[in-house]
């Protein structure tokens, strides 16, 4: 299978809406980053996790290096939210990234 | 810091020419990757660098595609005899060796 699983592919959301993506990942990681990917094609860091949990205002992400996968939940949905979000996940610190296919997020007014 | 600078933004070649992609790190950043973007592969990694030697250049096609690392302010990406399928945007990332890489804005080739 492919080495990073990301679901779901497509997501639409009303503004004020909750929801989570998932990454599960084949192999043991020792990091994971997530990034939102803007209209121009920007790659945006949202999180760097080597372990545990992390917040960043309406975002939270986990990472389970041991169960292989990792979440990001965005609450109260933004427009301004929309765009792919990508999870890479690393096979050890400073190591190539191995991206998963993306989520496809349209947040509607 | 103005990120990690990527040049040219967009590049047009005709089949068979040479392209040659530029990147910038980030100043102090001791690790430098090259990652292509398509629509039907998604992003996939290409080479790597750290202290400017090439570490791990697994991702890069056998032939016609190089990388270097002069100096440790830019990294090269050379593709030779383009052809229509290296279309891509190529994206540039750099480190400090073992946390978070960030990412230029990449570099969008068009091979006609």
């Amino acid at each position: 299978g492919m080495p990073v699983e990301q679901n779901p592919p497509a997501l639409s959301l009303y503004e004020g809406a909750d929801s989570g993506l998932r990454c599960n990942f084949s192999t043991t990681m020792k990091s994971v980053q997530w990034f939102q990917q803007n209209h121009r094609g920007r790659l945006i860091t949202l999180f760097y996790l080597a372990q545990g949990t992390k917040e960043n205002g309406r975002l939270k992400s986990t990472f389970n290096s041991k169960e292989r996968y990792s979440t990001l939940h965005i609450k109260d949905a933004q427009l301004e939210d929309s765009g792919t979000y990508f999870c890479a996940g690393s096979r050890n610190m400073g190591y190539k990234l191995t991206f998963g296919t993306g989520t496809s997020l349209l947040v509607d007014p | 810091n103005a990120g990690v600078i990527q040049t040219p933004r967009h590049k047009v070649t005709g089949k068979g020419q040479e392209a040659t992609l530029w990147c910038e790190p980030i100043s102090g950043h001791s690790a430098v990757f090259w990652y292509r973007q398509t629509i039907v592969q998604g992003l996939e990694f290409l080479t790597y660098f750290r202290n400017q030697a090439p570490i791990d250049d697994s991702g890069m096609p056998k032939e016609r595609f190089s990388a270097q690392m002069p100096n440790q302010s830019h990294s090269t990406l050379k593709i030779q005899s383009t052809q229509p399928q290296d279309s891509a945007v190529y994206l540039c990332a750099s480190s400090v060796t073992t946390y978070e890489q960030y990412f230029g804005p990449g570099t969008r080739l068009t091979v006609l």
